[in-house]
């Protein structure tokens, strides 16, 4: 079975602060991608990565940044933590070439 | 635009009582269309892929087909533990990335 894993189930931060949040994934899959989830909006891309230290943007990358040092593990990073940052965060993963994207079981961010 | 659209929003079923779920979408060559479950507070679960007008997957109660415009999710003699939001989302040829409707609720009663 498909494993990905995301650091944490439930965060709290305050305004400003660095967050990082970590997905990891034991399939060996090309592609790993960040979402967030928001009532009334679905799930929204916000980046992706192909491989190893290559990374697209999404649909809204503002105020986010991603690092992707091993093939394993994708980072999304918020700079700088406001609170319309509050949501769902959702990583997935690929095999390159195929569509099916499994997903980890998500980060509930608040930022007060 | 890419465009995802699935209805009804909810949806409240008694244990047993059958119906469908509906997913209209709108892509530029379509590469797969993608149901998933998603429980509160969970990840959403992979149930099918569809590719082609005409296909048909099924996995116990449900059943997924496809056509040029639209997907439809059907329950059969659902169960309470069939309650869940269902997600669809499509992929466009030479895309990675996938759209997703806002989902369908469905809530059955024992």
């Amino acid at each position: 079975d498909v494993k990905v894993t995301q650091s944490s189930r439930y965060l709290v931060k305050r305004t400003g602060e660095k967050v990082f949040l970590e997905c990891v994934q034991d399939m060996d899959h090309e592609n790993m991608f960040w979402y967030r989830q928001d009532p009334g909006l679905g799930l929204r891309l916000i980046y992706f990565s192909y491989d190893v230290k290559m990374k697209e943007k999404g649909d809204i990358p503002e105020g986010y940044s991603v690092s992707r040092e091993k093939k394993e593990r994708f980072s999304l990073i918020l700079e700088s933590a406001s609170t319309n940052q509050t949501s769902m965060y959702l990583c997935a993963s690929s095999f390159k070439g195929r569509e099916t994207q499994y997903f980890g079981p998500g980060t509930r961010l608040l930022v007060l | 635009e890419d465009q995802v659209t699935q209805s009804p929003e909810a949806l409240r079923l008694q244990e047993g009582e059958s119906s469908s779920l509906n997913c209209s979408y709108t892509v530029s060559g379509l590469r797969g269309l993608f149901w998933y479950r998603q429980d509160p507070g969970k990840g959403p679960e992979f149930l099918f892929t569809l590719y082609s007008a005409g296909e048909e997957k099924e996995k116990e109660r449900l059943k997924a087909t496809l056509t040029k415009k639209e997907s439809f999710l059907h329950i059969t003699a659902p169960k309470p533990e069939d309650s869940a939001t269902y997600l669809c989302a499509v992929r466009r040829t030479g895309f990675q990335k996938l759209v997703f409707g806002t989902g369908t609720r469905l809530l059955v009663s024992p």
